[in-house]
C-alpha cells in the first residue's frame, strides 16, 4: 500500500493564478483531511471529508475549495492564490471506526510570489 | 473553540538528557493523540492515549493522559538525535470526525 500520496511536492504560484493540489489514498479510510502547515507552526484544518459526496469546512476555508467524488480522492482547489497561501499543505485520512488516528501524505510546499 | 496549548514551545537539549512535554486544555477529549513530524515529512502518529490516568510506553517514550481527560505529557528519556522534530498533540472530542491539534513542541536533541 502506498498510504497517502500527495501531488506536487513543490509548486511555486504567482498572485492571482490557480491550482488544484492532488491527494489519493489507497487505504479504504472513509475520511480525508486538508491541513496548513505555516513556517514553525502546528496545524490547521482547512477542510475535511467524512465520505465521497460530503465535504465540510475547517478552520481556515477562505480561498479554498475541495470535492470528494470518490473514497480515493480529495483534491484541493485554491483560487486566486494570495501570498498569504504560502504554506505546507497536508493531506490525511482516517478510518471512521478507529479514534481518528490521522495517515498523513508527505505534504506539498507552495510558494505563492 | 478548543485549544490545546503545547509546551515549551521549543526545546534544545543534549544526548542522554530526559524531557516532558505537556499539552494543555480547558476541553475534555475522549482520546488524545501524540504525532512526531520530522523535517520535511508528515506527522506521523506514536500513540492514543484513551482512559483518564493512562500511562502508555513506547521504548523511551513514556505517554499519560491526564484524569480529567484535558490535558497529556510526553516524557522521553535519555533522549538520542534521532528524537528530533516537532511533537503534536491532537484530541478528539466525543465521536467527532475531527481533531485539534496543538501548537506543537519543536525538539532538538545535539550529541
Amino acid at each position: 500500500n502506498a498510504g497517502v500520496t500527495q501531488t506536487p511536492k513543490f509548486r511555486i504560484l504567482k498572485i492571482g493564478q490557480s491550482m488544484t493540489l492532488q491527494c489519493t489514498q489507497d487505504m479504504n479510510h472513509n475520511y480525508m483531511y486538508w491541513y496548513r502547515q505555516d513556517p514553525g507552526m502546528g496545524l490547521k484544518l482547512i477542510y475535511y471529508s467524512v465520505g465521497a459526496g460530503i465535504t465540510d469546512k475547517g478552520e481556515v476555508p477562505n480561498g479554498y475549495n475541495v470535492s470528494r467524488s470518490t473514497t480515493e480522492d480529495f483534491p484541493l482547489r485554491l483560487e486566486l492564490a494570495a501570498p498569504s497561501q504560502t504554506s505546507v499543505y497536508f493531506c490525511a485520512s482516517s478510518y471512521p471506526h478507529s479514534y481518528n488516528e490521522q495517515f498523513f501524505g508527505p505534504g506539498t510546499r507552495l510558494t505563492v510570489l | 473553540t478548543q485549544l490545546l496549548e503545547q509546551s515549551p514551545q521549543f526545546l534544545s537539549i543534549q544526548e542522554g538528557e530526559n524531557l516532558t512535554v505537556y499539552c494543555n486544555s480547558s476541553s475534555v477529549f475522549s482520546s488524545l493523540q501524540w504525532y512526531r513530524q520530522e523535517p520535511g515529512e508528515g506527522p506521523v502518529l506514536l500513540v492514543t492515549v484513551v482512559t483518564g490516568g493512562e500511562v502508555k510506553k513506547l521504548k523511551r517514550l513514556t505517554f499519560q493522559f491526564g484524569d480529567a481527560r484535558k490535558d497529556s505529557s510526553l516524557h522521553i528519556t535519555a533522549a538520542q538525535p534521532g528524537d528530533t522534530g516537532l511533537y503534536l498533540c491532537a484530541g478528539r472530542t466525543g465521536t467527532a470526525s475531527k481533531l485539534t491539534f496543538g501548537t506543537g513542541t519543536r525538539l532538538q536533541v545535539t550529541l
